[in-house]
Protein backbone atom coordinates (compact mmCIF):
# COMPACT_ATOMS: atom_id res chain seq x y z
CA UNK A 1 0.00 0.00 0.00
CA UNK A 2 1.48 3.14 -0.81
CA UNK A 3 1.30 6.36 1.11
CA UNK A 4 0.31 10.11 0.44
CA UNK A 5 3.23 11.51 -1.42
CA UNK A 6 3.87 15.80 -2.26
CA UNK A 7 6.20 17.28 -4.19
CA UNK A 8 8.06 19.21 -4.34
CA UNK A 9 9.34 19.01 -0.76
CA UNK A 10 10.91 22.36 -0.68
CA UNK A 11 10.13 25.61 -2.53
CA UNK A 12 11.12 29.06 -2.57
CA UNK A 13 8.84 31.66 -4.54
CA UNK A 14 9.02 35.41 -4.86
CA UNK A 15 5.96 37.29 -3.94
CA UNK A 16 3.42 38.05 -6.86
CA UNK A 17 4.54 34.47 -8.39
CA UNK A 18 2.31 31.29 -8.38
CA UNK A 19 2.75 28.04 -7.11
CA UNK A 20 1.69 24.71 -7.58
CA UNK A 21 1.93 22.04 -5.16
CA UNK A 22 0.97 18.18 -5.51
CA UNK A 23 0.17 15.26 -4.02
CA UNK A 24 -0.30 11.63 -4.55
CA UNK A 25 -3.35 9.88 -2.45
CA UNK A 26 -3.17 6.78 -0.77
CA UNK A 27 -4.22 3.46 -2.86
CA UNK A 28 -8.09 3.54 -2.47
CA UNK A 29 -8.61 6.56 -1.50
CA UNK A 30 -10.46 9.07 -3.36
CA UNK A 31 -10.73 12.55 -0.88
CA UNK A 32 -7.58 14.55 -0.73
CA UNK A 33 -7.64 18.12 1.87
CA UNK A 34 -4.97 20.33 1.85
CA UNK A 35 -4.09 21.89 4.89
CA UNK A 36 -1.32 24.97 5.25
CA UNK A 37 0.30 25.18 8.85
CA UNK A 38 2.35 28.52 9.64
CA UNK A 39 5.32 28.04 11.66
CA UNK A 40 4.55 26.86 15.63
CA UNK A 41 0.68 26.90 14.68
CA UNK A 42 -1.79 23.93 13.71
CA UNK A 43 -2.91 23.40 10.13
CA UNK A 44 -5.52 24.91 8.67
CA UNK A 45 -8.09 23.65 6.61
CA UNK A 46 -7.68 25.00 2.96
CA UNK A 47 -10.18 22.85 0.56
CA UNK A 48 -11.01 19.36 0.40
CA UNK A 49 -11.60 17.36 -3.27
CA UNK A 50 -13.95 14.39 -3.16
CA UNK A 51 -14.02 12.59 -6.29
CA UNK A 52 -13.11 15.97 -8.04
CA UNK A 53 -14.56 18.23 -6.86
CA UNK A 54 -14.02 20.81 -4.73
CA UNK A 55 -16.88 19.99 -1.80
CA UNK A 56 -15.93 22.01 1.37
CA UNK A 57 -13.39 24.83 2.27
CA UNK A 58 -11.90 26.83 5.11
CA UNK A 59 -11.20 30.55 5.30
CA UNK A 60 -8.82 31.33 2.64
CA UNK A 61 -8.90 33.64 -0.29
CA UNK A 62 -9.66 32.27 -4.05
CA UNK A 63 -6.00 32.86 -5.10
CA UNK A 64 -6.24 29.18 -3.34
CA UNK A 65 -7.47 26.68 -5.46
CA UNK A 66 -7.49 23.17 -6.61
CA UNK A 67 -7.88 20.29 -8.64
CA UNK A 68 -8.21 16.29 -8.38
CA UNK A 69 -7.59 14.02 -11.40
CA UNK A 70 -9.16 10.84 -12.17
CA UNK A 71 -6.97 8.79 -10.04
CA UNK A 72 -7.74 10.94 -7.19
CA UNK A 73 -4.19 12.81 -7.20
CA UNK A 74 -4.51 16.65 -6.11
CA UNK A 75 -2.75 19.76 -6.80
CA UNK A 76 -2.74 23.00 -5.18
CA UNK A 77 -2.60 26.45 -7.44
CA UNK A 78 -1.72 29.41 -5.36
CA UNK A 79 -1.45 33.06 -7.32
CA UNK A 80 -0.17 36.18 -6.65
CA UNK A 81 1.98 34.58 -3.64
CA UNK A 82 2.74 36.74 -0.37
CA UNK A 83 5.21 37.01 2.13
CA UNK A 84 2.28 34.62 4.54
CA UNK A 85 2.13 32.25 2.26
CA UNK A 86 5.26 30.90 3.72
CA UNK A 87 4.64 27.76 5.36
CA UNK A 88 4.04 23.61 5.40
CA UNK A 89 1.43 22.66 3.05
CA UNK A 90 0.30 19.08 3.93
CA UNK A 91 -1.73 16.73 1.46
CA UNK A 92 -3.97 14.31 3.91
CA UNK A 93 -5.80 11.65 1.82
CA UNK A 94 -9.12 9.53 3.06
CA UNK A 95 -12.28 7.58 1.68
CA UNK A 96 -14.65 10.12 1.49
CA UNK A 97 -18.53 9.67 2.02
CA UNK A 98 -19.76 8.82 5.84
CA UNK A 99 -18.20 5.55 6.60
CA UNK A 100 -17.28 6.77 10.04
CA UNK A 101 -13.75 7.27 11.00
CA UNK A 102 -12.62 9.00 7.84
CA UNK A 103 -9.10 8.75 8.98
CA UNK A 104 -7.00 11.72 7.17
CA UNK A 105 -3.71 10.09 6.17
CA UNK A 106 -0.88 13.21 6.06
CA UNK A 107 2.04 13.40 3.72
CA UNK A 108 5.61 14.84 4.36
CA UNK A 109 4.59 18.35 3.15
CA UNK A 110 5.66 21.02 0.89
CA UNK A 111 7.67 23.80 2.84
CA UNK A 112 7.28 27.01 0.59
CA UNK A 113 9.07 30.09 1.16
CA UNK A 114 8.18 33.56 -0.07
CA UNK A 115 10.61 35.88 -0.25
CA UNK B 1 -14.19 31.35 20.60
CA UNK B 2 -11.75 28.77 19.70
CA UNK B 3 -12.55 24.93 18.56
CA UNK B 4 -10.18 23.11 19.88
CA UNK B 5 -7.89 24.60 22.99
CA UNK B 6 -4.60 22.69 23.66
CA UNK B 7 -3.45 24.55 26.94
CA UNK B 8 -0.24 23.25 27.54
CA UNK B 9 2.64 24.22 24.81
CA UNK B 10 5.00 22.49 26.41
CA UNK B 11 5.97 19.53 28.20
CA UNK B 12 9.05 17.68 30.05
CA UNK B 13 8.61 14.34 30.94
CA UNK B 14 10.72 11.54 32.61
CA UNK B 15 10.76 8.47 30.26
CA UNK B 16 8.75 5.51 31.33
CA UNK B 17 6.36 8.19 32.81
CA UNK B 18 2.78 8.10 31.49
CA UNK B 19 1.70 11.81 30.35
CA UNK B 20 -1.77 13.32 30.02
CA UNK B 21 -2.18 16.24 27.12
CA UNK B 22 -5.06 18.09 27.30
CA UNK B 23 -7.28 19.02 24.68
CA UNK B 24 -10.63 20.62 25.23
CA UNK B 25 -13.23 21.30 22.30
CA UNK B 26 -16.58 23.35 21.19
CA UNK B 27 -18.77 22.41 18.86
CA UNK B 28 -22.74 22.40 18.79
CA UNK B 29 -23.01 19.78 16.31
CA UNK B 30 -24.56 16.02 18.38
CA UNK B 31 -22.17 14.15 15.21
CA UNK B 32 -18.06 15.14 15.59
CA UNK B 33 -15.01 13.09 15.67
CA UNK B 34 -11.85 13.40 17.68
CA UNK B 35 -8.55 13.22 16.56
CA UNK B 36 -5.17 13.07 17.67
CA UNK B 37 -1.77 13.16 15.59
CA UNK B 38 1.68 13.05 16.32
CA UNK B 39 4.34 15.37 14.07
CA UNK B 40 8.10 14.65 14.81
CA UNK B 41 10.33 17.43 13.12
CA UNK B 42 10.13 16.16 9.92
CA UNK B 43 6.32 17.15 9.57
CA UNK B 44 4.49 14.20 9.05
CA UNK B 45 1.34 14.29 10.61
CA UNK B 46 1.28 10.89 12.53
CA UNK B 47 -2.39 9.58 13.24
CA UNK B 48 -2.23 8.43 17.16
CA UNK B 49 -5.89 7.64 18.31
CA UNK B 50 -10.00 8.57 17.08
CA UNK B 51 -12.90 9.29 19.28
CA UNK B 52 -16.36 9.72 18.01
CA UNK B 53 -19.08 11.23 20.14
CA UNK B 54 -21.67 8.82 19.82
CA UNK B 55 -18.79 6.11 20.83
CA UNK B 56 -19.78 5.33 24.52
CA UNK B 57 -16.23 3.62 25.39
CA UNK B 58 -12.88 5.93 25.61
CA UNK B 59 -10.28 4.60 22.66
CA UNK B 60 -7.80 3.18 23.56
CA UNK B 61 -4.57 2.44 20.70
CA UNK B 62 -1.72 0.77 22.08
CA UNK B 63 -0.09 2.88 24.41
CA UNK B 64 -2.90 5.59 23.58
CA UNK B 65 -5.60 6.28 25.06
CA UNK B 66 -8.09 8.85 24.43
CA UNK B 67 -9.74 10.04 28.24
CA UNK B 68 -13.19 11.94 26.48
CA UNK B 69 -15.66 13.16 28.59
CA UNK B 70 -18.28 14.62 26.83
CA UNK B 71 -20.02 16.58 29.24
CA UNK B 72 -16.89 18.67 29.69
CA UNK B 73 -16.02 18.78 25.95
CA UNK B 74 -12.31 17.38 26.93
CA UNK B 75 -10.81 14.38 24.79
CA UNK B 76 -7.16 13.92 26.64
CA UNK B 77 -4.56 11.92 24.98
CA UNK B 78 -2.82 9.53 27.96
CA UNK B 79 0.34 8.30 26.68
CA UNK B 80 1.56 5.03 29.05
CA UNK B 81 5.39 4.32 29.70
CA UNK B 82 6.55 7.18 27.72
CA UNK B 83 9.54 6.84 25.24
CA UNK B 84 12.12 9.03 23.85
CA UNK B 85 10.87 8.56 20.40
CA UNK B 86 7.41 10.12 21.70
CA UNK B 87 9.58 13.71 21.60
CA UNK B 88 7.26 15.67 19.13
CA UNK B 89 4.44 18.04 18.15
CA UNK B 90 1.12 16.39 19.36
CA UNK B 91 -2.52 17.98 17.56
CA UNK B 92 -5.91 17.51 18.77
CA UNK B 93 -7.99 17.88 15.83
CA UNK B 94 -12.01 17.40 15.32
CA UNK B 95 -14.34 17.07 12.47
CA UNK B 96 -17.61 18.18 12.57
CA UNK B 97 -19.87 16.33 10.47
CA UNK B 98 -23.73 15.58 10.42
CA UNK B 99 -25.73 12.81 8.77
CA UNK B 100 -25.21 13.78 5.09
CA UNK B 101 -21.65 14.04 4.92
CA UNK B 102 -18.34 12.58 5.66
CA UNK B 103 -16.67 16.20 7.14
CA UNK B 104 -16.43 18.00 4.33
CA UNK B 105 -15.09 21.21 6.28
CA UNK B 106 -11.70 19.14 6.76
CA UNK B 107 -10.67 18.84 10.57
CA UNK B 108 -9.91 21.99 12.88
CA UNK B 109 -6.62 21.51 14.63
CA UNK B 110 -5.43 22.91 18.11
CA UNK B 111 -2.21 24.97 18.51
CA UNK B 112 -0.37 21.80 19.87
CA UNK B 113 1.89 20.84 22.68
CA UNK B 114 5.66 19.93 22.35
CA UNK B 115 6.26 16.92 24.57
CA UNK B 116 9.78 16.43 25.39
CA UNK B 117 10.72 13.02 26.96
CA UNK B 118 13.85 13.35 28.72
CA UNK B 119 16.14 10.33 29.92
Amino acid sequence: ETGVTQSPTHLIKTRGQQVTLRCSSQSGHNTVSWYQQALGQGPQFIFQYYREEENGRGNFPPRFSGLQFPNYSSELNVNALELDDSALYLCASSLGGWTGINEQYFGPGTRLTVT
Amino acid sequence: AQKITQTQPGMFVQEKEAVTLDCTYDTSDPSYGLFWYKQPSSGEMIFLIYQGSYDQQNATEGRYSLNFQKARKSANLVISASQLGDSAMYFCAMREGGETGGGADGLTFGKGTHLIIQP
